[in-house]
């Protein structure tokens, strides 16, 4: 199957400061990207879908302010959370599809730690 | 809010096959059944996706009723890596996911 990267894979952070999580398509090219937030024990609840050169459009509760999304090229989409709060400890996961088919691919996932 | 409901857990023997099955009964004609599995601490791995018709894969088979109300994961020799939890999903193609609580499968020796 395809390959999808994210970076980091971990994070420790303080309250306060902003984390950015990167998530690329290796092999394909990626017209949309979707980011994912799973809390220990759940399951992957989806925060936002983003189409390439265009805006990300965020699910009812989630913070388009405080969680920044960029897809600016067909392989790479970040995640950006602004001024992190322990609450905003989470596993993170991006998914992609485009060029390949009908599937969507998972990245690997990013554990963050906000202290 | 999840279309699929698939139980809680199940278990199976090593070598032998494990029959995953997912109702989802208020599937749209243009929806596909979707499998996922998720080892723990792991990004989700796609296994196999189908619209009408059974499919086949080097992970697994996908059997879909006929009336596509359910379908069925099948694993023909599960190996001890197998055990993960198995998610269903109902989605028109290349559109967002919506996980349930998916179905955890225990592979013993």
């Amino acid at each position: 199957g395809a390959v999808v990267s994210q970076h980091p894979s971990r994070v420790i952070c303080k309250s306060g400061t902003s984390v950015k999580i990167e998530c690329r398509s290796l092999d394909f090219q990626a017209t949309t990207m979707f980011w994912y937030r799973q809390f220990p024990k759940k399951s992957l609840m989806l925060m936002a879908t983003s189409n390439e050169g265009s805006k990300a459009t965020y699910e009812q509760g989630v913070e388009k302010d405080k969680f920044l999304i960029n897809h600016a090229s067909l392989t790479l989409s970040t995640l950006t959370v602004t001024s992190a709060h322990p609450e905003d400890s989470s596993f993170y996961i991006c998914s992609a599809t485009g060029t390949i088919g009908n599937e969507q691919f998972f990245g690997p996932g990013t554990r963050l730690t906000v202290l | 809010d999840a279309k699929t409901t698939q139980p809680t857990s199940m278990d199976c023997a090593e070598g032998r096959a494990a029959n995953l099955p997912c109702n989802h009964s208020t599937i749209s004609g243009n929806e596909y059944v979707y499998w996922y599995r998720q080892i723990h601490s792991q990004g989700p791995q796609y296994i196999i996706h189908g619209l009408k018709n059974n499919e086949t894969n080097e992970m697994a088979s996908l059997i879909i009723t006929e009336d596509r109300k359910s379908s069925t994961l099948i694993l023909p020799h599960a190996t001890l890596r197998d055990t993960a939890v198995y998610y269903c999903i109902v989605s028109i193609a290349n559109s967002k996911l919506t996980f349930g609580k998916g179905i955890t499968l225990s592979v013993r020796p």
